[in-house]
């Protein structure tokens, strides 16, 4: 079975800080992974996506991703956080058939001033 | 383009109605899915449609149910409410296989 493990489900920053926010996954085959984000009352924007091309993966607003296979892991990171970016974070894997996504429980961002 | 529109987006029910909720998908985009969101349990997949074919659908009870129509267009219908089944509601759609885009959903309060 197919599985997403978020390690944090708090990640605190000050603004101008690095974020690392971190995903591991679990697949019996080659995963189509992203990264959404939540603002509060609203529905998911994608912020990147993997899909068996580079291996680090750059999406909106400054974020990036990596993929590495050995660790099976997709950390997000960011090198300078903004207060806009305090919101919910929610790493995703695609089943195989591309018909449904598994939805890790996410990571809530604060980032304070 | 228009993104992905879902009515209503607010709507509270009573225990042991039904309810119905509607997704218009993104111009072009044949494949719409449905999520429901809770605190306790994140996010669960529902089901997925394609050219009005259910092709996937997750562990949820009977009582939910979906069409897809010709359109693309998508209801997912709940009957018999239940207090837990009070969550947003989210709709996603894409082409065949590639990126999903997800509405801003529909919150649905049972009382």
């Amino acid at each position: 079975a197919q599985s997403v493990t978020q390690l944090d489900s708090h990640v605190s920053v000050s603004e101008g800080t690095p974020v690392l926010l971190r995903c591991n996954y679990s697949s019996s085959y080659s995963p189509s992974l992203f990264w959404y984000v939540q603002h509060p009352n609203k529905g998911l924007q994608l912020l990147l996506k993997y899909t068996s091309a580079a291996t680090l993966v750059k999406g909106i607003n400054g974020f990036e991703a990596e993929f590495k296979k050995s660790e099976t892991s997709f950390h997000l990171t960011k090198p300078s956080a903004h207060m806009s970016d305090a919101a919910e974070y929610f790493c995703v894997a695609s089943n195989q058939a591309g018909t449904a996504l598994i939805f890790g429980k996410g990571t809530t961002l604060s980032v304070s001033s | 383009k228009a993104g992905v529109t879902q009515t209503p987006r607010y709507l509270i029910k009573t225990r042991g109605q039904q309810v119905t909720l509607s997704c218009s998908p993104i111009s072009g985009h044949r494949s719409v899915s449905w999520y429901q969101q809770t605190p306790g349990q994140g996010l669960q997949f529902l089901f997925e449609y394609f050219s009005e074919t259910q092709r996937n659908k997750g562990n949820f009870p009977g009582r939910f149910s979906g069409r897809q129509f010709s359109n693309s267009r998508s209801e997912m219908n709940v009957s018999t409410l239940e207090l837990g089944d009070s969550a947003l509601y989210l709709c996603a759609s894409s082409l065949a296989g590639n990126t999903i885009y997800f509405g801003e959903g529909s919150w649905l309060t049972v009382v």
